[in-house]
């Protein structure tokens, strides 16, 4: 158990759906950070998340949103999904924000049928 | 923009023997660089990194990587391969991405197979 926990572990939906992904931080994290795994893409950076705000932005979709509430968990929020969503997100979680000393959950795999 | 690259999609190699993942990597300034693995429905694990200091790294179970600099290059190795090392590996680097705040950009990753 690396201490970052993500629910649900899989998840399939419809195209057009909405789903929330959630995960909680390692105990004493205040980053949070989700990535999606694609096959053809790989390991791509979401966003970023310190002690409640938004630090960074990476290759995240206008249909995806995401927040991190003053208990530290955070939640990804993917609408309208489309196939090509389906994919591995991880969060991950670091003590401040140089990029250092990531954990990583064990993930959520979407699939979008 | 700081980026890594793995040339190799997959690697094979027989147990015992010993096994490189290459990554290289472009970055403006002094990379910091990554290597973490990922098992079957698992996340990512840290192995090792670079930060400064000598240009042999060594890791966790047994793994270690060279950082040369000349040729921007940060392979994994380990001198006798197991079975259970078969993986996904990545490389990572750190970049800046504004507002204080720095994240890892990871290369597309390496399927090692260890074969029996």
């Amino acid at each position: 158990d690396s201490g970052v926990t993500q629910t649900p572990k899989h998840l399939i939906t419809a195209t057009g759906q909405r789903v929330t992904l959630r995960c909680s931080p390692r105990s004493g994290d205040l980053s949070v950070y989700w990535y999606q795994q694609s096959l053809d893409q790989g390991l791509q950076f979401l966003i970023q998340y310190y002690n409640g705000e938004e630090r960074a932005k990476g290759n995240i979709l206008e249909r995806f949103s995401a927040q991190q509430f003053p208990d530290l968990h955070s939640e990804l929020n993917l609408s309208s999904l489309e196939l090509g969503d389906s994919a591995l997100y991880f969060c991950a979680s670091s003590e401040g924000t140089g990029g250092y000393g990531y954990t990583f959950g064990s993930g959520t795999r979407l699939t979008v049928v | 923009a700081q980026s890594v690259a793995q040339p190799e999609d997959q690697v094979n190699v027989a147990e015992g023997n010993p096994l490189t993942v290459k990554c290289t990597y472009s970055v403006s300034g002094n990379p910091y660089l990554f290597w973490y693995v990922q098992y079957p429905n698992r996340g990512l694990q840290f192995l090792l990194k670079y930060i400064t200091g000598d240009n042999l790294v060594k890791g966790s179970y047994g793994f270690e990587a060279e950082f040369n600099k000349s040729q921007t290059s940060f392979h994994l190795k380990k001198p006798s391969a197991l079975v259970s090392d078969s993986a996904l590996y990545f490389c990572a680097v750190i970049s800046w991405s504004g507002a204080g705040s720095y994240q890892l950009t990871f290369g597309k990753g390496t399927k090692l197979s260890v074969i029996p």
